[in-house]
C-alpha cells in the first residue's frame, strides 16, 4: 500500500528564507507526483507536477525534484514571502491506480 | 475562466436526511473524482469516474453514491448521512488518465456537518 509522508508537519520561518519542504512515498512506482498548495477555507492548487521519467520541475520561485529510486520529492521555495504562508500537499499516483495518494502535508507559516 | 463548482460550500444537517454535493467543471474533462479529508487522515478518495457512465470506488465509498450522466457533472450523494460523514468534501477534474503530464483541478470544497 502506498503511503506518502511529509516532513516537517509545520514550519515557521522569517520572510526571505529559501526553505525546503519534504515529501518521502513507500512504492516508487509511481505515474507522477503532484505538488499542491491548500488555503484555509479554500481548494487545492496546483502547483508542479513531475512526470515519473523527470528530475524535477520549475515555476517562478518554486522548484520542485523527484528522486523515484529512493522514494522522494522535495519542494524548494525561493526567497518566501508571507503569500506563501499555506498548507503544501504532495501526492502520488500509483501506476495503474485511479488515484492520487495524498501526504498529511505541511504547514508554511512565513512572517514577515 | 476554467474552473470546478462545488455546491454547497457548506452544509448543516441532521442524521438520515438524504443529501447531494453537485460538481460541475467547465473544462471538458474525462476523468473526476471525489475526495474527503480529515484531520490526521488527509485527503482520502472516494468514488472517481473515467467518463460519462462509468464509475468506480476509491478508497473509502461506504455510504456514498455517484453518478456520471452529463461529462460536466460528477454529483455526489449521501443517502443516508451518518455523523462519520462529517468532513470536508473536494471535488476535482482531470482532462484524461491516458497521459501522466496533466494536473488533477480541484473545487473549493464542501464542508458537511452531519448531526
Amino acid at each position: 500500500k502506498q503511503e506518502v509522508t511529509q516532513i516537517p508537519a509545520a514550519l515557521s520561518v522569517p520572510e526571505g528564507e529559501n526553505l525546503v519542504l519534504n515529501c518521502s512515498f513507500t512504492d516508487s512506482a509511481i505515474y507522477n507526483l503532484q505538488w499542491f498548495r491548500q488555503d484555509p477555507g479554500k481548494g487545492l492548487t496546483s502547483l508542479l507536477l513531475i512526470q515519473s521519467s523527470q528530475r524535477e520541475q520549475t515555476s517562478g520561485r518554486l522548484n520542485a525534484s523527484l528522486d523515484k529510486s529512493s522514494g522522494r520529492s522535495t519542494l524548494y521555495i525561493a526567497a518566501s514571502q508571507p503569500g506563501d504562508s499555506a498548507t503544501y500537499l504532495c501526492a502520488v499516483v500509483k501506476a495503474g491506480f485511479q488515484k492520487l495518494v495524498f501526504g498529511t502535508g505541511t504547514r508554511l507559516l512565513v512572517s514577515p | 475562466e476554467a474552473q470546478v463548482t462545488q455546491n454547497p460550500r457548506y452544509l448543516i444537517t441532521v442524521t438520515g436526511k438524504k443529501l447531494t454535493v453537485t460538481c460541475s467543471q467547465n473544462m471538458n474533462h474525462e476523468y473526476m473524482s471525489w475526495y474527503r479529508q480529515d484531520p490526521g487522515l488527509g485527503l482520502r478518495q472516494i468514488y472517481y469516474s473515467m467518463n460519462v457512465e462509468v464509475t468506480d470506488k476509491g478508497d473509502v465509498p461506504e455510504g456514498y453514491k455517484v453518478s456520471r450522466k452529463e461529462k460536466r457533472n460528477f454529483p455526489l450523494i449521501l443517502e443516508s448521512p451518518s455523523p462519520n460523514q462529517t468532513s470536508l468534501y473536494f471535488c476535482a477534474s482531470r482532462q484524461s488518465w491516458a497521459t501522466s503530464n496533466q494536473p488533477q483541478h480541484f473545487g473549493d470544497g464542501t464542508r458537511l456537518s452531519i448531526l
